[in-house]
């Protein structure tokens, strides 16, 4: 089945404590990006990527890292994660670069306290 | 910016159709109108897309003005699982002048009612 694995889907952390948000895909997806959503702003893009070891920033980067070593795989990393990244997190990938239908992942919860 | 404006709710009949309208008066000649829906607080999931064409699969049915300035989602026979957040999208470009990008505004809420 195709899909997009969010792990993990809910998380609750303390401020500063570096995690990883894992993000997955079976497609074989060249394009893989990250969204956060909050109350009344909508989806927010963080991060993109075009294709492995080609990343690049979306409208609100700060506090974010990602990596694309692989094709499958395109984590997100909050390295010293503040209350204001409480959020619930979103990765998608497409076959067609930004364009065309994006598969997202079931989401993924984080609370930052 | 090709940004679009949506109403915030809209309620439908159970078995009836809903019309879900999107206005995009600043669409350029060459950027496409996409459609997704979000239930709850699930993934975004893909809908349809067209850039001037009416456009139909098995979900919905998307019809664009001549003037593209504006187009409606329709969905033919709402059930209750239609029950989702819709969002219109038009890809803007990002600064080295490529498409992509989406925004994503706050969507048309459809509550379809038993």
């Amino acid at each position: 089945e195709a899909q997009v694995t969010q792990n993990p889907r809910y998380l609750i952390t303390v401020t500063g404590k570096k995690l990883t948000v894992t993000c997955s895909q079976n497609m074989n997806h060249e394009y893989m990006s990250w969204y956060r959503q909050d109350p009344g702003l909508g989806l927010r893009q963080i991060y993109y990527s075009m294709n492995v070891e080609v990343t690049d920033k979306g409208d609100v980067p700060e506090g974010y890292k990602v990596s694309r070593k692989e094709k499958r795989n395109f984590p997100l990393i909050l390295e010293s994660p503040s209350p204001n990244q409480t959020s619930l997190y979103f990765c998608a990938s497409s076959s067609t670069g930004w364009v065309g239908e994006l598969f997202f992942g079931e989401g993924s919860r984080l609370t930052v306290l | 910016d090709a940004k679009t404006t949506q109403p915030p709710s809209m309620d439908c009949a159970e078995g009836r159709a809903a019309n879900l309208p999107c206005n995009h008066s600043t669409i350029s000649g060459n950027e496409y109108v996409y459609w997704y829906r979000q239930i709850h607080s699930q993934g975004p999931q893909y809908i349809i897309h067209g850039l001037k064409n009416n456009e139909t699969n098995e979900m919905a049915s998307l019809i664009i003005t001549e003037d593209r300035k504006s187009s409606t989602l329709i969905l033919p026979h709402a059930t209750l699982r239609d029950t989702a957040v819709y969002y219109c999208i038009v890809p803007r470009p990002d600064n080295a002048g490529n498409n992509r990008k989406l925004i994503w505004g706050l969507g048309t809420s459809l509550a379809v009612n038993p």
